[in-house]
């Protein structure tokens, strides 16, 4: 069985810094690029990073570039989301999804982890 | 990027009834569409993918069309488990992007 379990999440102070990580098992993750997806209150669902199935290139949404930084262990199985230079417009619930090379959907999600950004 | 538009935001729907979820891309996206169902505090689950193919273990009652930049969601018989929120998402070109969500209640 899949199990994404995502941990780290909590209160920060604007400007502050949180770093998130993702523990994956259940499937060959190293076949599959990963990605961070939130959701803040209320709203909808953001696409935030991703990162190869190698880890050689990640990709953010614009909003996050340069404060944000994506990272894997394939030997862990494990993700990390830096996050830095917090926002309240970053409070959200993080998700890690899966989701193999190309135009293929997220097939697996974890739980989420809750951000809060204030002060 | 893909803007994506869902319609309508909200309903209110009663068990058996029939319903229809629209989604509307900014451009053409071919079939490259997919829709998740979320329940509050819980993560997404994918319902449908490509556009039409049902994703393994979700109820026939489920089903998607569409191509271009037209496209819907279905549910034949609504049942009580399929209260949710309804997101789609297109998989044409990163950055991959969502619809607002359409919540369904019970009337």
């Amino acid at each position: 069985e899949v199990h994404l379990l995502e941990s780290g999440g909590g209160l920060v102070q604007p400007g502050g810094s949180l770093r998130l990580s993702c523990a994956a098992s259940g499937f060959t993750f190293s076949n599959y690029a990963m990605h961070w997806v939130r959701q803040a209150p209320g709203k909808g669902l953001e696409w935030v990073s991703s990162i190869s199935a190698d880890g050689s290139i990640t990709a953010y949404t614009d909003s996050v570039k340069g404060r944000f930084t994506f990272s894997r262990d394939n030997s862990k199985n494990t993700l990390y989301l830096q996050m830095n230079s917090l926002r309240a417009e970053d409070a959200a619930v993080y998700y890690c999804a899966a989701k193999r090379e190309g135009s293929s959907p997220f097939d697996y999600w974890g739980q989420g982890t809750l951000v809060t950004v204030s002060s | 990027d893909i803007q994506m538009t869902q319609s309508p935001s909200s309903l209110s729907a009663s068990v058996g009834d029939r319903v229809t979820i629209t989604c509307r891309a900014s451009q053409s996206i071919s079939t490259y569409l997919n829709w998740y169902q979320q329940k509050p505090g819980k993560a997404p689950k994918l319902l449908i993918y490509a556009a039409s193919s049902l994703q393994s273990g979700v109820p026939s009652r489920f089903s998607g069309s569409g191509s271009g930049t037209d496209f819907t969601l279905t549910i034949s018989s609504l049942q009580p488990e399929d209260f949710a929120t309804y997101s789609c998402q297109q998989s044409y070109s990163a950055p991959w992007t969502f619809g607002q969500g359409t919540q369904m209640d019970i009337k």
